[in-house]
Parts: structure tokens; C-alpha cells; sequence
């Protein structure tokens, strides 16, 4: 397996436009996390999905962003309209049931000007 | 969740033996320690995963004592390389449902 892939690696916009950050999890894998690393506030959990429902989203800083996950094999993170504060590096990643470890994708690094 | 208590950083020579210590004083019974290891630019990376006492994989050795109110994770004779941030998580099945959420991290620079 080619582990998490996430599309794009890098991502500059301007504020106002939409964003569509892209994931595509390990084969089999239940569970589907959107984590957002800054600086300033680390690795912060945004949503997670469990067979492609939604799970908890209360990490999902407000309505400008939003998550979806259409099928076992994709999902998406969504903000808009996009603002300079939601620069950051985005990370999916998957993980199969149980105790056991989760695989992140290299990530995406967003930048809004 | 349990909430991780680790130092925010740490400095080591190479070659030295390197001992990461994270305080989970709120464990649950059914919470497992997990560490992650993250280099710049990349996703954070399993090392190790453990339940109580020793574990011990071809990368890090984990110590947990009989309370499991924290737990130490052993780098052996590290290298530049594992100059990295270090995240300890407490966490396991809940209700039915998962979540892996990460704490701040210690951040281990080795010196040569």
C-alpha cells in the first residue's frame, strides 16, 4: 500500500477563495482523522470519521470549515471562504480498528495571502 | 482522554541513551501509551505502543510502572537523526469510538 496520500502537498490562496484539501486513507482502514499543525497551537485534532460517518467534529474551528467522506477511499477538508489564519499544515490520516496505530499522509501545507 | 504532561524539550549528545518521560496521572483502564515521533515537514510516525510494564520494538523501548500514571520511552544511542518532536498519546477504545489526539510534544535536538 502506498500509505496516506494527500493531495496537494503545497497550496497557496487568496483569502476569500475556497480550498479543497484532498485524502485518500490506507485500504481498509476504519477510522479517517483531519488534524492542522501551526505553530503556535500544535497538532490539533479537527474531525475523525468511523466508516465514513463523521464522528466527532468539535475540533472543526467554525463553519468556514467542513469535511467530508463519500466513500471509503476519499475524503476531503474543505474551508471557504479561506482566511490568512488558516495557514497551516494539514495532515489526514488512517487507522484500522483497535489499539493500534495511526498512518498520517505527508501532509498538506497550506498558505492564504 | 487522558491528558499528557511531557517536557517541551531536550537536548542530547549522540551516542547517549535518551529518556522521555510523560505524566498521565488520569488513565483509564483501558487506555494504551502510544508514542509518535515527527521530523520537520513530515506526518508524525509510530515508534511504540504498550499497556503496562516493558515493551520493546528494533526502535525504542517503553517503561511503564505498575500505576501507569506515566510512562518513559528509551531511545538507545541516538543519532542526529532522531533529532525530532516526540508526542505522547493516552488513549484506546472509548464508547465504541477512537480518537487519537496529540499533546505538545517534546522536542529532542542531538548534539554531536
Amino acid at each position: 500500500d502506498a500509505g496516506v496520500i494527500q493531495s496537494p502537498r503545497h497550496e497557496v490562496t487568496e483569502m476569500g477563495q475556497e480550498v479543497t484539501l484532498r485524502c485518500k486513507p490506507i485500504s481498509g482502514h476504519d477510522y479517517l482523522f483531519w488534524y492542522r499543525q501551526t505553530m503556535m497551537r500544535g497538532l490539533e485534532l479537527l474531525i475523525y470519521f468511523n466508516n465514513n460517518v463523521p464522528i466527532d467534529d468539535s475540533g472543526m474551528p467554525e463553519d468556514r470549515f467542513s469535511a467530508k467522506m463519500p466513500n471509503a477511499s476519499f475524503s476531503t477538508l474543505k474551508i471557504q471562504p479561506s482566511e490568512p489564519r488558516d495557514s497551516a499544515v494539514y495532515f489526514c490520516a488512517s487507522k484500522p480498528g483497535g489499539p493500534t496505530e495511526a498512518f498520517f499522509g505527508q501532509g498538506t501545507r497550506l498558505t492564504v495571502v | 482522554l487522558a491528558k499528557t504532561t511531557q517536557p517541551i524539550s531536550m537536548d542530547s549528545y549522540e551516542g547517549q541513551e535518551v529518556n522521555i518521560t510523560c505524566s498521565h496521572n488520569n488513565i483509564a483502564t483501558n487506555d494504551y501509551i502510544t508514542w509518535y515521533q515527527q521530523f520537520p515537514s513530515q506526518g508524525p510516525r509510530f515508534i511504540i505502543q504498550g499497556y503496562k510494564t516493558k515493551v520493546t520494538n528494533e526502535v525504542a523501548s517503553l517503561f511503564i510502572p505498575a500505576d501507569r500514571k506515566s510512562s518513559t520511552l528509551s531511545l538507545p544511542r541516538v543519532s542526529l537523526s532522531d533529532t525530532a518532536v516526540y508526542y505522547c498519546l493516552v488513549g484506546g477504545l472509548f464508547g465504541g469510538y477512537q480518537k487519537v489526539t496529540f499533546g505538545t510534544g517534546t522536542k529532542l535536538q542531538v548534539i554531536p
